[in-house]
């Protein structure tokens, strides 16, 4: 199995800032997700981004509000931009090789004011 | 599309009883079936897994068969503890390719003595 760290584990921003978070694995993966999930609902799926090509964008996402970084097999980052209390969630990284297992971070715990 | 639909939560029940939660799909191909745990301020882990019809998945006590007929993935286990209250989510991924985890809305478990 994949360990995951994110960092940081949580933040307070203010609006209008952004927050880059970074995603850290203990072996290469192929596959890394970005998820959000917002108080007391599910996990909506961001972005995939997979190690040398651009990420690839969920409708109602987009790159301006949330570029990522996958410089190698095993780290990426999300930034959250232009900070807004909407922006409030939990983040998740998530790895995957195809169709194994998926595993997930610990999350990121954003608060905006 | 492919879909999730998860019973309503919170489910509320005394230590030793049986639990059930419900879960269906509605798939555009030949899915695998998972059910993650989301235990309170951590990230979600995987609890069990079925990639065919009419296997069953087991872990920690818990079970899920994968009912083709009835598009069904129920989660059971004969007697929870406290320590199993948590959010659980059923997921579903389609058997091809670079395919991602399609998560239900997920439902609370809450066990007391």
């Amino acid at each position: 199995s994949a360990v995951i760290s994110q960092k940081p584990s949580r933040d307070i921003c203010q609006r209008g800032t952004s927050l880059t978070i970074q995603c850290q694995v203990d072996s290469q993966v192929t596959m890394m997700f970005w998820y959000r999930q917002q108080p007391g609902q599910s996990l909506t799926l961001i972005a995939t981004a997979n190690q040398g090509s651009e990420a690839t964008y969920e409708s109602g996402f987009v790159i301006d509000k949330f570029p990522i970084s996958r410089p190698n097999l095993t780290f990426s980052t999300l930034t959250v931009s232009n900070l807004s209390p909407e922006d409030s969630s939990i983040y998740l990284c998530s790895v995957s090789e195809p169709q194994e297992t998926q595993y997930f971070g610990p999350g990121t715990r954003l608060l905006v004011l | 599309g492919n879909s999730v639909t998860q019973m309503e939560g919170p489910v509320t029940l005394s230590e030793e009883a049986f639990l059930t939660i419900n879960c269906t799909y509605t798939a555009t191909g030949y899915p695998s079936l998972f059910w993650y745990v989301q235990y309170p301020g951590e990230g979600l882990q995987l609890l069990l897994k079925a990639t065919k019809a009419d296997d069953k998945g087991s872990n920690k006590g818990f079970e899920a068969t994968y009912r083709k007929e009835t598009t069904s993935f129920h989660l059971e286990k004969g007697s929870v503890q406290v320590s199993d209250s948590a959010v659980y989510f059923c997921a579903l991924r389609l058997n091809s390719g670079y395919s991602t985890l399609t998560f239900g809305k997920g439902t609370m478990l809450l066990v007391s003595p």
